[in-house]
């Protein structure tokens, strides 16, 4: 059982420059979400999505666009990149509001933009 | 706007001390609260509590919730150099569609 397996690990990035963050789970939650983690500022919310077709913004959500076609992915895109998104990136899951095990959260993406 | 507040921001503590983390919140429609431990990577789930007064426990570590007062405490008794780390504190609302986390509070326990 994978759980919520986030790709790349690693990424620098040009200021300008595209990307998408992959996330993906193999436990069928409905939940899942997007933060972002800055020394001294704990986690904070970006996107988040209940179901397929189904998102919507948090807390951080300028810059950055999501989608959940499918149960299982929900992808994080930065438009275009600038240096204030370098930041290491979370995304996490869960079954629904009679949730009893918190949110399961991937290992991380840390994003560099020069 | 939903706020979850920590204290302290750091601590530093020897082996076998007791340690109080605490974590207060100002939310609407308040869910659940979540305590996380985060090393060098993902945050790793430790507990969840929805009812007033009832504590939780996982070993050396436990946590409750005081809804009057807004706020919840996770002890650490005999604390290891393995406990060192962040521990977070997040609340849900509504639907637990989401996390509001507080700062975090940063564990060092040295020898």
């Amino acid at each position: 059982n994978a759980g919520v397996t986030q790709t790349p690990k690693f990424q620098v990035l040009k200021t300008g420059q595209s990307m998408t963050l992959q996330c993906a789970q193999d436990m069928n939650h409905e939940y899942m979400s997007w933060y972002r983690q800055d020394p001294g500022m704990g986690l904070r919310l970006i996107h988040y999505s209940v179901g397929a077709g189904i998102t919507d913004q948090g807390e951080v959500p300028n810059g950055y666009n999501v989608s959940r076609s499918t149960t299982e992915d929900f992808p994080l895109r930065l438009l275009s990149a600038a240096p204030s998104q370098t930041s290491v990136y979370f995304c996490a899951s869960s079954s629904g509001p009679r949730v009893d095990g918190g949110y399961t959260f991937g290992s991380g993406t840390r994003l560099t933009v020069v | 706007e939903d706020k979850v507040v920590q204290s302290p921001l750091s601590l530093v503590v020897h082996e076998g001390d007791t340690v109080t983390l605490n974590c207060s919140y100002e939310v609407t429609n308040f869910r659940s609260l979540l305590w996380y431990k985060q090393e060098k990577k993902a945050p790793t789930f430790l507990f969840m509590l929805t009812s007033s007064g009832i504590e939780k426990k996982s070993g050396r570590l436990s946590s409750i919730l005081d809804k009057k007062e807004l706020s919840s405490i996770l002890n650490i008794t005999a604390t290891q150099t393995g406990d060192s780390a962040i521990y977070l504190c997040a609340v849900t609302t509504g639907t637990a569609s989401k996390l509001t986390f507080g700062t975090g509070t940063r564990l060092q326990v040295t020898l």
